[in-house]
């Protein structure tokens, strides 16, 4: 089955920093893949829509400066979290879904983001 | 506004019993409605999914059955295994889209 590959899983790091997620498509090609962002016992959030060679579309409330989305390729979207802060620490997932109507997403294993 | 709600923040069950998850949701123009399994710090997997023009799918252990009068779905497990714990999450998107709308989960839990 389709298999999404997203690193790091866990990641620490310094107010002010910025932290880059990757996210892969292993065995398909997806023009768009998604980033989801989840808080403590709350739903999946969809924070943006990553588009391949194309600019991303982010939801509404989430800051596109501070969320860097780049999609270089059909198999790779990144997500740069620029100037972490404390309140950014959560945990942030990508999904892709191949290109066919109504086929599931299929969605990374998530990363950890914890800024100290 | 939530448009897809999970009332039941978790459920326990017994080994061999039936699960029943259930899901409500708002906005009558989704079309396509999924569940998806989470462990602790993992990415959710896709389980199960089913379209408007269907009142029930059936893969193996799991069922999902649409009302839609009742804006309503619900995801049977049966036999209910140990190994079934996790969060379940319900999902929907409109015109079978790529923006899935979740809900905010429901945790199982099943008893061996």
């Amino acid at each position: 089955g389709a298999v999404v590959s997203q690193h790091p899983s866990r990641v620490i790091c310094k107010s002010g920093t910025s932290v880059k997620i990757e996210c892969r498509s292993l065995d398909f090609q997806a023009t768009t893949m998604f980033w989801y962002r989840q808080f403590p016992k709350q739903s999946l959030m969809l924070m943006a829509t990553s588009n391949e060679g194309s600019k991303a579309t982010y939801e509404q409330g989430v800051e596109k400066d501070k969320f860097l989305i780049n999609h270089a390729s059909l198999t790779l979207s990144t997500l740069t979290v620029t100037s972490a802060h404390p309140e950014d620490s959560s945990f942030y997932i990508c999904s892709a879904r191949e290109d066919a109507r109504n086929s599931p997403l299929h969605f990374g294993n998530g990363t950890r983001l914890t800024v100290t | 506004d939530q448009q897809v709600k999970q009332n039941s923040p978790s459920l326990s069950v017994q080994e061999g019993r039936i699960s029943i998850l259930n899901c409500d949701y708002t906005n009558s123009m989704f079309d396509y409605f999924l569940w998806y399994k989470k462990y602790p710090a993992e990415g959710p997997t896709f389980l199960i999914s089913i379209s408007s023009i269907k009142d029930k799918n059936e893969d193996g252990r799991f069922t999902v059955f649409l009302n839609k009068s009742a804006k309503h779905l619900s995801l049977h497990i049966v036999p209910s295994q140990p190994g079934d714990s996790a969060v379940y999450f319900c999902a929907a998107s409109v015109n079978g889209g790529n923006k899935l709308v979740f809900g905010a989960g429901t945790i199982l839990r099943v008893k061996s």
